[in-house]
């Protein structure tokens, strides 16, 4: 198993600029996540989906739109990137979702908006 | 999700057992207790998880108070790898498709 994949590992984007950052899972898990960590933080919470088709917003959704078209499959979009949000983003995916459920992390994605 | 409080730093010595705290006095009776660390430039990997009794795997040791108000995670024997920063974490059983709330953790810093 590949586990939590997530492209590219490094972005830099101008302000105004959207893109898409992508993560998918090989593990069949129903609940995905994406999380930002600024520096000397820890993470916090933007999207979350409980299966295919099932998305709700976390701690943090201002300026980010997540879809769940698969299982697979979890990608984030930043609709126009403002400095504020350069951070490192972490998909992260468990079996259903509950407490007892570990979350498996992908490596994320370095992201830079000048 | 009640709230877990961690010392921002310690600091051991290679070889030598670590003792990483965590207080959450409010915790709940279906509260598990999550470990995670964070290697630096990675993303969190699981260490344990329990909930009332101690457990252990092959990573580490999870000590859990009688009055479950405290936890202690145990590295037998700290090498330069596991120097990171460790999350304590609570999520309640119960719970279903909520986030994990990351504090600031404990940063361990290993010494050769």
């Amino acid at each position: 198993n590949a586990g939590v994949t997530q492209t590219p590992k490094f972005q830099v984007l101008k302000t105004g600029q959207s893109m898409t950052l992508q993560c998918a899972q090989d593990m069949n898990h129903e609940y995905m996540s994406w999380y930002r960590q600024d520096p000397g933080m820890g993470l916090r919470l933007i999207h979350y989906s409980v299966g295919a088709g099932i998305t709700d917003q976390g701690e943090v959704p201002n300026g980010y739109n997540v879809s769940r078209s698969t299982t697979e499959d979890f990608p984030l979009r930043l609709l126009s990137a403002a400095p504020s949000q350069t951070s490192v983003y972490f998909c992260a995916s468990s079996y259903k979702g509950w407490g007892t459920d570990t979350q498996y992390f992908g490596p994320g994605t370095r992201l830079t908006v000048l | 999700d009640a709230k877990t409080t961690q010392p921002n730093s310690m600091e051991s010595n290679e070889e030598e057992p670590v003792h990483l705290p965590c207080n959450h006095s409010t915790i709940s009776g279906t509260d598990y207790i999550h470990w995670y660390r964070q290697l630096p430039s990675q993303g969190p990997e699981y260490v344990i998880h329990g909930l009332t009794s101690n457990v252990n795997n092959r990573m580490a040791s999870l000590a859990i108070a009688e009055d479950r108000k405290s936890s202690t995670l145990i590295l037998h024997r700290a090498t330069l790898r596991d120097a990171a920063v460790y999350y304590c974490i609570l999520r309640d059983v119960l719970d279903y498709g909520q986030n994990f709330v990351f504090g600031p953790g404990t940063r361990l810093s290993v010494l050769p």
